[in-house]
């Protein structure tokens, strides 16, 4: 098994370009996120989905959107990309609803730098 | 809400030394509690979770933590650390009820053993 395979690995972007970052899981879950790991400020949650069908804002989710394509894949994206948003972001995926025990698994990150 | 706080940015340790990592937590209804591990350059993996039960969690790799319901805590120890520990370690929350799935992180606590 895969688990959760996010692309590209490496970005860089100019500002004000757009650009979405893919993430698809084969564990059959049901929940998704997106987080994004700056040095000092830990992981910082950006959306998630809690089922197919549904997103919500997590802590930092301004300049970011975000689409549940199907149960598989969850994308997001940068309409208009900044320095601010330089940093790597991680995908993960875990359990079923209501099953808010269970172990997230993550991607191997994508590093974007904006110039 | 949920919130996480790790209150060490690092923790130097010699080889052999036993170890604490810090975590308390904030949240107005039960929640689930997680250690995960990320080493240079990978994604993370858990390393132990709290659900119920015994207070005192057995993980991988020889580590445990022990809730501490009253201090709202969730500390992650070592009895003697090897080279191979060093790495970024990050506690998480997650409520036990409710449809939101939302899953949180503190700020990360990078481990330095040295020889």
């Amino acid at each position: 098994n895969a688990g959760v395979t996010q692309t590209p690995k490496f970005q860089v972007l100019k500002t004000g370009q757009s650009m979405t970052l893919q993430c698809a899981q084969d564990m059959n879950h049901n929940s998704m996120y997106w987080y994004r790991q700056d040095p000092g400020m830990g992981l910082r949650l950006i959306y998630y989905s809690a089922s197919e069908g549904t997103t919500d804002k997590g802590e930092v989710p301004n300049g970011y959107n975000v689409s549940r394509l199907n149960k598989r894949e969850f994308s997001l994206r940068l309409e208009s990309a900044a320095p601010s948003q330089t940093s790597v972001y991680f995908c993960a995926s875990r359990g079923g609803q209501g099953a808010w025990s269970g172990e997230a698994f993550f991607g191997q990150g994508t590093r974007l730098t904006v110039v | 809400a949920q919130s996480v706080t790790q209150l060490d940015s690092q923790v130097p340790v010699f080889e052999e030394a036993p170890v604490e990592l810090r975590c308390n937590y904030s949240s107005s209804v039960s929640v689930y509690l997680f250690w995960y591990v990320q080493y240079p350059n990978q994604g993370l993996q858990l390393l132990l979770k709290y659900l119920s039960g015994s207070t005192l969690v057995k993980g991988i790799n020889g580590f445990e933590a022990e809730f501490n319901k009253s201090q709202t805590s969730f500390h992650l120890r070592k009895p003697s650390v090897h080279i191979s520990d060093t790495a970024e370690y990050f506690c998480a929350v997650s409520a036990r009820s409710g449809n939101t799935g939302k899953l949180i992180f503190g700020q990360g606590t990078t481990l330095q053993v040295k020889p």
